[in-house]
């Protein structure tokens, strides 16, 4: 299975918007609902912060917000903040039952 | 609170099997709700998933890795363990282990890592 693709790397200003994207094929990210995003931080484990394309657990700022479009998923994070600085990956099932991520995606805060 | 624990080797010779183990407290593992999996990241690179066990013992791994990955239960200790056989350099990584939400897929508990080093 290959990797989801996202976007090497993305900048934004404190208070802009940013969306991530997350692009899989019909066997994954296309043929189900369960995409999730992780946000990881140096040296730190990831940090689930929207399951189900959609859902943030309990905790998460609503500042973050997925959706899905066919095959392509996003993350949302509205309001930029320092603390979003950190590394972001994308997480689908797939028709094997097995699960794949993105490569990752570096958000700078500027 | 539930937390997972990971342990084992830190430094493993290539050509040998890599053996982890993930304790959880507070919780059991036993549970129709939760998967149990563990994802690998190797140095400055991204997330990759190895693999997840069920409480039934129903086991789904990474195609990439399948011929050489055991992941098993261990109900009696509450652990779950990973096994990756004939290891290279290319296995030096941090491995984490993470409960996954059985509804959604979501990895939403996570271990705190350990260091594997592949060398001789």
């Amino acid at each position: 299975q290959s990797a989801l693709a996202q976007p090497a790397s993305l900048s934004g200003s404190p208070g802009q918007s940013i969306t991530i994207s997350c692009t899989g094929t019909s066997s994954d990210v296309g043929g189900y609902d369960y995409v999730s995003w992780y946000q990881q931080h140096p040296g730190k484990a990831p940090k689930l912060m929207i399951s189900e394309v959609t859902n943030r657990p309990s905790g998460v700022s609503n500042r973050f917000s997925g959706s899905k479009s066919g095959n392509t998923a996003s993350l949302t994070i509205s309001g930029l903040r320092a603390e979003d600085e950190a590394d972001y990956y994308c997480n689908s099932y797939t028709s094997s039952s097995t699960r794949v991520f993105g490569g990752g995606t570096k958000l700078t805060v500027l | 609170q539930l937390q997972l624990q990971e342990s084992g080797p830190g430094l493993v010779k290539p050509s040998e099997t890599l053996s982890l183990t993930c304790t959880v407290s507070g919780g059991s593992i036993t549970t129709v709700d939760y998967y149990w999996g563990w994802i690998r990241q190797p140095p400055g690179k991204g997330l990759e998933w190895i693999g997840t066990v069920y409480y039934s013992g129903s086991t789904y791994y990474n195609p990439s890795l399948k011929s050489r990955v055991t992941i098993s239960l261990d109900s009696s200790n509450n652990h779950f363990s990973l096994k990756l056989s004939s290891v290279n350099a290319a296995d030096t990584a941090v491995y984490y282990c993470a409960r996954e939400l059985r509804r959604s897929f979501g990895m939403d508990v996570w271990g705190q890592g350990t260091t594997v080093t592949i060398s001789s």
